[in-house]
């Protein structure tokens, strides 16, 4: 059981280029989550999906975009990357809302 | 909002020591609390899920406890080793279908040999 999967797991961007956060879970899991940590900080979210084709805002939403057209894929695009978004993404996936979280390895994305 | 509060942010002890981790938040309208460790540069591994209706949760040398109604949560650890170094993260889920959590922003702990 391959748990939450993320790629890639380490990424270098110019400022301006786009790329796609790949996560996949395996568990048949209802809910994911797409989260950053800034060094030295916690998690905060980014986006969350309840179901396919639901997904709506979280704390730091701004120059992200995500789509959740199937249960096991959550993922996350970042247009015209900024140096501010650069930070370690972590995915997570919950069966149901009082569950526990899983979580991935994490993309390490540096935006230079 | 809810908001998550983790003292001290850094721990250094010497091996043997049995410490306390803190984790305070400030909605009681919670679903669980979840404790994370994370390894520098790695991703997190869960220890402990204590449920709103719990009052404690153990794992080997780990025991958590939550008291929701004073919005307080701790993290034992007993007889702690080198390999117990790391942040440890504490995260609450709140009290809505979309099972949405708040982090704290962790304590970082040193443990010497």
């Amino acid at each position: 059981n391959a748990g939450v999967t993320q790629t890639p797991k380490f990424r270098i961007l110019k400022i301006g280029q786009s790329m796609t956060l790949q996560c996949t879970q395996d568990m048949n899991h209802n809910y994911m989550y797409w989260y950053r940590q800034d060094p030295g900080m916690g998690l905060k979210l980014i986006y969350y999906s309840v179901g396919a084709g639901i997904t709506d805002k979280g704390e730091v939403p701004n120059g992200y975009n995500v789509s959740r057209s199937t249960t096991e894929d959550f993922p996350l695009r970042l247009e015209l990357a900024a140096p501010s978004q650069t930070s370690v993404y972590f995915c997570a996936s919950v069966r149901d809302s009082d569950t526990e979280a899983f979580f991935g390895q994490g993309t390490r994305l540096t935006v230079v | 909002k809810q908001e998550v509060t983790q003292i001290p942010a850094a721990l250094s002890v010497p091996e043997g020591e049995n410490l306390v981790l803190n984790c305070s938040f400030t909605d009681s309208a919670i679903y669980n609390l979840q404790w994370f460790r994370q390894d520098p540069g790695k991703g997190l591994t869960s220890l402990l899920l204590i449920q709103s209706s719990q009052r404690e949760q153990t794992s080997g040398r780990l025991n958590a406890s939550l008291d929701k109604s004073s919005g307080r949560s701790t993290l034992y650890i007993a007889a702690s080793q080198p390999g117990d170094s790391a942040t440890y993260l504490c995260a609450v889920r709140h009290n809505t279908n979309a099972g949405k959590s708040t982090f704290g922003d962790g304590t970082t702990l040193t443990v010497k040999p």
